[in-house]
């Protein structure tokens, strides 16, 4: 079980505005930067979001992302069916040393 | 381009070792810290082990600590993660990846399948 809590599931029709949670603690994300990550099956995670809220060259503006406290959250506009994906969450944990991964959030396009 | 290509995966029996290897190009290797991640079947991403830029600094996740030992070559643009005394649970697709400016992973590679099994 991950240190970090990401809902399981969520789910849109195409156009709505959907929201993904990440919940950690004073140790990674109240302390540290955040991650957000886009993965489909069989293929190479891709950023989408890095230090909270800036977006790498190529990602649409579709994608956002904030932090407050020890809470992170992805919000995605205008949803498509090419959204559909795995969505996870990550920072560094000051306690651990390391890196902690959100368990993914599986986003599915009604 | 940055580009990360793994290798080295395969069927291993529980206790034995294997060694992946991740080749990096497009960028200046000695500049960025390196992660590998793994994904176990139908689970999640886990964070295994990071190695800083020029190699003197390393940390793993508990699940591996005492068994895999991350490494780079810069000479070979090559990260590598050596593993020993595998079990069933570290069966998995292990992912290289290149820090960014916040060191956390930026660019993936498509991954190595590891498959602990009898």
């Amino acid at each position: 079980q991950s240190v970090v809590t990401q809902p399981p599931s969520a789910s849109g029709t195409p156009g709505q505005r959907v929201t993904i949670s990440c919940s950690g603690s004073s140790s990674n994300i109240g302390s540290n930067a955040v991650n957000w990550y886009q993965h489909l099956p069989g293929t190479a995670p891709k950023l989408l979001i890095s230090t909270d809220k800036q977006r790498p060259s190529g990602v649409p503006a579709r994608f956002s992302g904030s932090r407050s406290g020890t809470s992170a959250s992805l919000a995605i506009s205008g949803l498509q069916s090419e959204d559909e994906a795995d969505y996870y969450c990550a920072a560094w944990d000051d306690s651990l040393n390391g890196v902690v991964f959100g368990g993914g959030t599986k986003l599915t396009v009604l | 381009e940055v580009q990360l290509v793994e290798s080295g995966g395969g069927l291993v029996q529980p206790g034995g070792s294997l060694r992946l290897s991740c080749a990096a190009s497009g960028f200046t290797f000695s500049t960025y810290w390196m992660h590998w991640v793994r994904q176990t079947p139908g689970k999640g991403l886990v964070w295994v082990s990071r190695i800083n830029s020029d190699g003197t600094g390393t940390s793993y996740a508990d699940s591996v600590k005492g068994r895999f030992t991350i490494s780079r070559d810069t000479a070979e643009n090559a990260l590598y993660l050596q593993m020993h005394d595998l079990r069933a649970e570290d069966t998995a697709v292990y992912y290289c990846a290149r820090s960014g400016d916040n060191l956390l992973p930026h660019y993936w590679g498509q991954g190595t399948l590891v498959t602990v099994s009898s």
